[in-house]
């Protein structure tokens, strides 16, 4: 079983709608979450963290429920510019950071 | 701030020989550098994990003598790709934390994609 788990999409979706993308991580000892963004052929950049009271930035809101070891990012009335693949991302040992494979998120107009 | 550069951007080499992939902080010391890779339609993959001034430490699988790691300073750490072959061809990025400041922010470089005919 892979360490974190994603839906690989693609999600296509009309502009202006609200998409939900879900993680799932394995080990029960994990202490920081993530959502980050990778471009094609970029480097991933960090879109948010996520927290166990849920938090909130612009149009993008996490939630993080530690029972389930599940991890949820919701992005509303979405636009062009938010296609991109969206990777869960958790730190389990130490410093160190484990990615999902990703979720591939087209917004079409 | 926390700018990550690398250099390449991306390589062409042929089979047997080797490559050097620069990864600089620019505006922060970087106490940890990460080296990561990605093959296409997969998830970055943790390589190693280099301290400034101290051996690397390799993930599970990633042979040490293949992919060898310097972190001289606290900016500049490099990943050279001895004898590379077809199966090497990648994407490679490099990221700096912070250490004890923030343990578990990395800041990525741009990421060089290698190419081994």
């Amino acid at each position: 079983r892979k360490e974190v788990e994603q839906d690989p999409g693609p999600f296509n979706v009309p502009e202006g709608a609200t998409v939900a993308f879900n993680c799932t991580y394995s080990n029960s000892a994990s202490q920081s979450f993530f959502w980050y963004r990778q471009d094609c052929r970029k480097e991933p950049k960090l879109l948010m963290s996520v927290y166990s009271s849920g938090n909130e930035d612009g149009r993008f809101t996490a939630q993080l429920n530690r029972a389930s070891q599940y991890i949820s990012l919701l992005i509303r009335d979405s636009k062009l510019s938010d296609s991109a693949t969206y990777l869960c991302v958790v730190n389990t040992y130490g410093n160190k950071l484990v990615f999902g494979a990703g979720t591939i998120l087209r917004v079409k107009s | 701030g926390a700018v990550v550069s690398q250099h390449p951007s991306w390589v062409i080499c042929k089979s047997g020989t080797s490559v050097k992939i620069e990864c600089r902080s620019l505006d922060f010391q970087a106490t940890t550098m990460f080296w990561y890779r990605q093959f296409p339609k997969q998830s970055l993959m943790l390589m190693a994990t280099s301290n400034e001034g101290s051996k690397a430490t390799y993930e599970q699988g990633v042979e040490k003598d293949k992919f060898l790691i310097n972190h001289a300073s606290l900016t500049l750490s490099t990943l050279t790709v001895t004898s590379a072959h077809p199966e090497d061809s990648s994407f490679y990025i490099c990221s700096g934390g912070q250490g004890a400041a923030d343990p578990y922010e990395q800041y990525f470089g741009p990421g060089t994609r290698l190419t081994v005919t």
